[in-house]
């Protein structure tokens, strides 16, 4: 169980264009959902967290409207790196934890990551 | 506030070799502590967890120990395989449990 997934796993785009990224939880109800940011032989940056049905809260520095984060279910946060340039090319992380009949997972389930380059 | 320092990399080690790779971190309150493993082009996988001080955390060979009075969770593994080859992240969370916090990551390559 617990299982998060993340599409696209790849996305290739021209500078200037914006990028949805989907992550779902598979098998269980995902109130909050976390996404980072993984640069080159780095560790995870934090990026936002998202509670169901409420605005996403960001880390200092993330620019809000530039990573546009929309979590209306309790099985989906997208992503969108709106207006994106070659500074944006990175892999992107999403992690989620939640419950599931009555059983609260208190631990982060990660997805599978996505890796954006921008042209 | 809370932090990880994790042992720089990369590590190489030929296969049956002893693996450990320091952990330590800095805490308010009573963190939990993780092991995150990450393959090459995947995202990251629990490797093993531990909740409470002198817990200990165990998977695939993989062993660490929650030690509140040196604040570590050192990773060791008795005898190294190549699939074992992968970056390793020390994390922990906060006593509330929504926040957490990633070492820096330490490359394991472990050639035959």
């Amino acid at each position: 169980g617990a299982v998060v997934s993340q599409h696209p796993s790849r996305v290739i785009c021209k500078s200037g264009t914006s990028v949805k990224i989907e992550c779902r939880s598979l098998d269980f109800q995902a109130t909050t959902m976390f996404w980072y940011r993984q640069f080159p032989k780095q560790s995870l940056m934090l990026m936002a967290t998202s509670n169901e049905g409420s605005k996403a809260t960001y880390e200092q520095g993330v620019e809000k409207d530039k990573f546009l984060i929309n979590h209306a279910s309790l099985t989906l946060s997208t992503l969108t790196v709106t207006s994106a340039h070659p500074e944006d090319s990175s892999f992107y992380i999403c992690s989620a934890e939640g419950h599931l009949a009555g059983i609260v997972y208190n631990e982060q389930f990660f997805g599978p990551g996505t890796r954006l380059t921008v042209l | 506030g809370n932090s990880v320092t994790q042992m720089e990399g990369p590590v190489t080690l030929s296969e049956e070799a002893f693996l450990t790779i320091n952990c330590t971190y800095t805490a308010t309150g009573y963190p939990s502590l993780f092991w995150y493993v990450q393959y090459p082009g995947e995202g990251l996988q629990l490797l093993l967890k531990a909740t409470k001080a002198d817990d200990k955390g165990s998977n695939k060979g993989f062993e660490a120990t929650y030690r509140k009075e040196t604040t570590s969770f050192h990773l060791e593994k008795g005898s190294v395989q190549v699939s074992d080859s992968a970056v390793y992240f020390c994390a922990l969370s906060d006593s509330h449990g929504n926040q957490f916090y990633f070492g820096t990551g330490t490359s394991l390559t472990v050639i035959p």
